[in-house]
């Protein structure tokens, strides 16, 4: 089956805390792992995808095929990386941007 | 360019009447997927539509259907509405010629009564 598993519905740290937000997927295949990212009132936006292996806003991820992990991680927390961060994948590599599968989201909340 | 942009934004019916959703994709993009999102949930993936034809559809009954137009606008409709039909239907546009990943619109919130 193809899934996404994000097991935290939320996450809360202190400004300056190292930040984790774990996703596991289930995929017979190689998918193209992605983060999305949706703050307050925007609507949903890509933070990074795996295969470009950038660091966007301070934020990486490393794919782990043995664990069938990407989880997403910051050294340093800031209050607005407050959001709603949905891990998703697609079977479709390249060309169009086919199907992609989300997981349910967790929600980060910075405390100052 | 306004990116994707979605019509309605909000939108109420009752059972059992049917629903038409707009969505204009972002300048040079072709392609355009549609994806419902019930509260809490992530989205889910309904299908995409490429050249006017649909060219991938997720889990969902025929009571969703859609189309593209030749400028590669799209609508999302459904039929025989239920409750659980209620959610916010996000359309996400992208170039069939692109390694780019796809754009999301701002979604139109529906409600069920």
């Amino acid at each position: 089956a193809q899934r996404v598993t994000q097991p935290e519905k939320l996450l809360s740290v202190f400004k300056g805390a190292p930040v984790e937000l774990k996703c596991n997927y289930s995929y017979s295949g190689s998918p193209e792992l992605f983060w999305y990212v949706q703050y307050s009132r925007q609507r949903l936006q890509l933070l990074l995808r795996h295969i470009s292996r950038e660091s966007i806003k301070g934020f990486t991820a490393d794919l782990n095929k043995g664990e069938t992990s990407f989880h997403l991680k910051k050294p340093f927390a800031q209050e607005e990386d407050s959001a709603m961060y949905y891990c998703a994948l697609s079977g479709t590599w390249g060309l169009g941007g086919g199907k992609l599968i989300f997981g349910q989201g967790t929600e980060l909340s910075v405390k100052p | 360019d306004a990116g994707v942009t979605q019509s309605p934004t909000h939108l109420i019916k009752t059972r059992g009447q049917q629903v038409t959703l707009r969505c204009s994709p972002k300048s040079g993009h072709d392609t355009v997927s549609w994806y419902q999102q019930a509260l809490g949930q992530g989205p889910q993936f309904i299908f995409q539509y490429y050249e006017e034809e649909e060219r991938q559809r997720g889990n969902f009954p025929d009571r969703f259907s859609g189309h593209q137009f030749p400028n590669y606008s799209s609508e999302l409709n459904v039929n025989a509405l239920l409750l659980g039909d209620s959610a916010l239907y996000l359309c996400a546009s992208i170039s069939a010629a692109s390694t780019d990943t796809q754009y999301f619109g701002p979604g139109t919130r529906l409600t069920v009564l």
